[in-house]
């Protein structure tokens, strides 16, 4: 079945700790992103990747980093995570080559306390 | 980003039809898609436009005028499980592909 997988779905933390996000899709697209969606703002990207070891900023890309060694993930970190960033998180992916829609991951709800 | 704007809320009876509105400003236009979204779960798909004019889909229908920068998605015989949010992104193609949304429309349904 294709799809994209996140984890965690539900993450409490502490300021400060370091976290990853995984998101791994298995229809070998080469475009992924990350999303952040907050209440009355939409979803608002982070970073997206082009194929591998091609990352690039979206708006919002203060306070993350992301890696792209395989095609298959795009795990987020947050090195110091802070308040701030308590947010819903999405990972999507898609084709580039062809009209097809995006995938989209379960989301993670991150809570930073 | 791109500039991309929906209504934030609307509201519509069941049964009735409601058309939500998208306009947007972008370069290297390469399709709009529609999704729907209940609190707290991921986006779904509804539908995809690259040319103009209409597309449909059971009671979901979306068109596109790519001249004027607009589309719409038209719900018919509302029911109170379309209570959701409408979410209009558009693909573009600038050198990167990369996907654009709006800050979504918050549909309620009313009895």
């Amino acid at each position: 079945e294709a799809q994209v997988t996140q984890n965690p779905r539900y993450l409490i933390t502490v300021t400060g700790k370091k976290l990853t996000v995984t998101c791994s899709q298995n229809m070998n697209h080469e475009y992924m992103s990350w999303y952040r969606q907050d209440p009355g703002l939409g979803l608002r990207q982070i970073y997206y990747s082009m194929n591998v070891e091609v990352t690039d900023k979206g708006d919002v890309p203060e306070g993350y980093k992301v890696s792209r060694k395989e095609k298959r993930n795009f795990p987020l970190i947050l090195e110091s995570p802070s308040p701030n960033q308590t947010s819903l998180y999405f990972c999507a992916s898609f084709s580039i080559s062809g009209a097809t829609r995006a995938f989209f991951g379960q989301g993670t709800r991150l809570t930073v306390v | 980003g791109q500039n991309i704007d929906q209504p934030t809320e609307m509201t519509a009876t069941e049964g009735a039809i409601v058309q939500i509105n998208c306009t947007y400003q972008t370069s290297g236009f390469n399709g709009l898609f529609w999704y729907q979204q209940h609190a707290g779960e991921a986006p779904t798909f509804l539908s995809y436009n690259v040319l103009d004019g209409l597309e449909e889909k059971g009671r979901f229908s979306s068109f596109l005028s790519r001249s004027k920068g607009y589309s719409y998605l038209l719900l018919k015989e509302l029911q109170m499980k379309d209570s959701a949010s409408y979410l209009c992104a558009v693909r573009v193609v600038t050198g990167a592909n990369n996907l654009f949304f709006g800050t979504g429309t918050r549909l309620t349904v009313i009895p």
